[in-house]
């Protein structure tokens, strides 16, 4: 089974700078038959459901500020959140797809808050 | 705008069965793959069921495969989550979530119903 490694377990950035979270999956996500990573990246705030932020490792999902940031590729990835604000502080899942069985599985979440 | 609801959380005993029911509104879902995803109380995410957007192939994470059955009725609209000899370690918010069916990820999110095993 793929296992994801999410790095920091939680992190606390001022308001108005940079916060990167990692993830590192066990197998590659690369798929050769279309050369996309089947990475995402999930926001979730308190008492709420998580929110698609990121799919193919960098594709931002309609309606997302363009603060929000994911790149890597094979194994390592990272969610790059510019400018912080107020309104980002959540927890943050990476999730990996594996098509042959179909298999989902999601990183432990970094919990981010304001310094 | 999209809307997943689920509904038929609740407190059952160990050993007993809950149906998990997820509709649909305002997208066409007969288009839409659907997962589902829980949350036990202060942890992480974890993936579930999937169903393909016609019902033609179910997957399972072990955790749950024999024990949970995933189906859908899209003349209905709705996606159902059959949860059978629950344990404890099941007590968790679940929630449902389409799929459109190319970028490998959940796409939206319905707001999420609450299962809790105890005796």
């Amino acid at each position: 089974d793929i296992v994801m490694t999410q790095s920091p377990d939680s992190l606390a950035v001022s308001l108005g700078e940079r916060a990167t979270i990692n993830c590192k999956s066990s197998q590659s996500l690369l798929y050769r038959s279309d050369n996309k990573n089947y990475l995402a990246w999930y926001q979730q705030k308190p008492g709420q459901p998580p929110k698609l932020l990121i799919y193919w490792a960098s594709t931002r999902q309609s309606g997302v500020p363009d603060r929000f940031t994911g790149s890597g590729s094979g194994t390592d990835f990272t969610l790059t959140i510019s400018r912080l604000q107020a309104e980002d502080v959540a927890v943050y899942y990476c999730q990996q797809y594996h098509n042959s069985p179909p298999m989902y599985t999601l990183g432990q979440g970094t919990k981010l808050e304001i310094k | 705008q999209v809307q997943l609801v689920e509904s038929g959380g609740g407190v059952v005993q160990p050993g007993g069965s809950l149906r998990l029911s997820c509709a649909a509104s305002d997208f066409t879902f007969s288009h839409y793959g659907i997962h589902w995803v829980r949350q036990a109380p202060g942890k992480g995410l974890e993936w579930l069921a999937f169903i393909r957007f016609d019902g033609s192939k179910e997957f399972y994470a072990d955790s749950v495969k024999g024990r949970f059955t995933i189906s859908r009725d899209n003349s209905r609209n709705t996606a159902f989550l059959q949860m059978n000899s629950l344990r404890t370690e099941d007590t968790a918010i679940y929630y449902c979530a389409g799929y459109g069916g190319h970028t490998g990820a959940f796409d939206f999110w319905g707001q999420g119903t609450m299962v809790t095993v105890s005796s």
